[in-house]
């Protein structure tokens, strides 16, 4: 069974600039999560989907940030315009269902805002 | 809110010895699940236990077993027999129910060094 995939794996933008993260679930996970995970804390989430709707994007700054799963398989974060406070690496993970089951993790994206 | 605390920022650790990982939490619910994840320096979370706030025996999981003290609220990860593989973060984390949706809280992490 293939893991979560993510591209690209490093991204180096200027502030002000856009950036777009994708993220490819195991096939079959019903429920896609986001994280943020700024250097030297723990992941923190930003948006939750079940299929392609939303469950939870509490945390998620939507004045800049913005993340959609149409077909409710892959997924894709957007940050428009990025910040300084914005580097970090962006964490997908997904579940078969909404539960106690564990969050299979992506490799992340590490995102670099000059 | 729920809130999960790892008060060691590192621990380093011979080859071969046993280590325990502190992990202590608080939450008002009846019903809540802990995880423990690795994360080596590739970036991956990695999946290692689950307790759910109901189960009477501390998990297991190979090389891995889970110290749940309710009462305490502390759920330490024990590593037993250190190896070179194990050196990574690890993260504490609690299944949080709101609003119907459930999402992990994880706590700051303790980095692991194993030394040969």
């Amino acid at each position: 069974e293939a893991g979560v995939a993510q591209s690209p794996r490093y991204k180096i933008i200027e502030k002000r600039q856009s950036v777009a993260f994708w993220c490819n679930p195991i096939s079959g996970h019903a429920t896609l999560y986001w994280y943020q995970q700024i250097l030297g804390q723990g992941p923190k989430l930003l948006i939750q989907f079940q299929n392609n709707g939303v469950v939870d994007d509490s945390q998620l700054p939507k004045d800049r940030f913005s993340a959609e799963r149409l077909k409710g398989v892959d997924s894709t974060l957007k940050i428009q315009p990025a910040k300084l406070e914005d580097s970090a690496v962006y964490l997908c993970a997904s579940t078969r269902t909404e539960g106690y089951n564990e969050q299979f993790f992506g490799p992340g994206t590490r995102l670099t805002v000059l | 809110a729920q809130k999960i605390t790892q008060t060691q920022p590192g621990m380093f650790v011979q080859e071969k010895e046993a280590v325990t990982l502190d992990c202590t939490y608080d939450t008002s619910d009846q019903s809540y699940g802990l995880f423990w994840y690795k994360q080596p320096s590739s970036g991956e979370m990695i999946f290692l236990i689950y307790q759910g706030s109901y189960d009477e025996q501390n998990a297991t999981e190979g090389r891995y077993s889970l110290n749940f003290q309710k009462a305490r609220k502390s759920a330490n990860l024990v590593i037993s027999a250190s190896q070179l593989g194990d050196s990574a973060m690890y993260f504490c984390a609690m299944r949080e129910l709101l609003q119907g949706a459930q999402k992990l809280v994880f706590g700051q992490g303790t980095r692991l060094t194993i030394n040969p």
